[in-house]
């Protein structure tokens, strides 16, 4: 497709039962972020994958949280044994990461998490 | 202290008024500097780049202060249309992309 994709857009869960969210990027760009975001609240950087290299996970919140980067296409962001407070929309943006760091981040709609 | 901080308004403003939003970074190796925009429900999209000579694009115009590790986005008469969210962000020299919080902006006719 000609933009990011994520999937699902929607998605009720019980506490304590695994998630996989999905992102599939802007075909060619090497640069892959997952953030969060909260009701009312600004972006909450988690993870970002570029190219090859170890990803920085410097953001997630917990050791339930895990992503990882197949084949540096697409990604997939996974929760265990949600908790309520997971609730949030998630987004993943991705950048074509070449030389210039002026590159704009190009983000997907999201996937809305509710944990019941 | 949080890596990039902004105000978060709600900032309410007549259709015509001038706006400006104001942000403040942590990290003094920060190398490139954003204003995205945010619309009720969407995801963000990139507005402008802020370069340090200081830039404008049409009614915007953003300022960067490298000495005071602070970045400003100046709108000039206001739309019903600006109405929205706007986020400054935040990249290191790597490719890590930090965002602020926001500042909401409604603009009434």
């Amino acid at each position: 497709g000609a933009g990011v994709s994520q999937s699902p857009s929607n998605k009720v869960t019980e506490k304590g039962k695994d998630v996989e969210l999905r992102c599939d990027p802007i075909s060619g760009h090497t640069a892959l972020y997952w953030y969060r975001q909260s009701l009312g609240q600004g972006l909450e950087f988690l993870i970002y994958f570029q190219g090859n290299s170890a990803p920085d996970k410097s953001g997630l919140p917990s050791d339930r949280f895990s992503a990882e980067r197949t084949g540096g296409s697409v990604s997939t962001l996974t929760i265990q044994r949600t908790q309520q407070e997971d609730s949030a929309v998630y987004l993943c943006a991705s950048s074509l990461a070449g030389r210039s760091s002026n590159e704009k981040l190009f983000f997907g709609s999201g996937t809305q998490l509710s944990v019941l | 202290r949080k890596e990039v901080e902004q105000d978060p308004g709600p900032f309410n403003v007549p259709e015509g008024a001038t706006v400006a939003f104001n942000c403040t970074y942590s990290n003094s190796a920060s190398q490139s500097f954003f204003w995205y925009r945010q619309d009720c429900r969407k995801e963000p999209k990139l507005l402008m780049s802020v370069y340090s000579s200081g830039n404008e694009d049409g009614r915007f115009t953003a300022q960067l202060n490298r000495a005071s590790q602070y970045i400003s986005l100046l709108i000039r008469d206001s739309k019903l249309s600006d109405s929205a969210t706007y986020l400054c962000v935040v990249k290191d020299g790597g490719f890590k992309t930090i965002f602020g919080a926001g500042t909401r902006l409604f603009v009434k006719a």
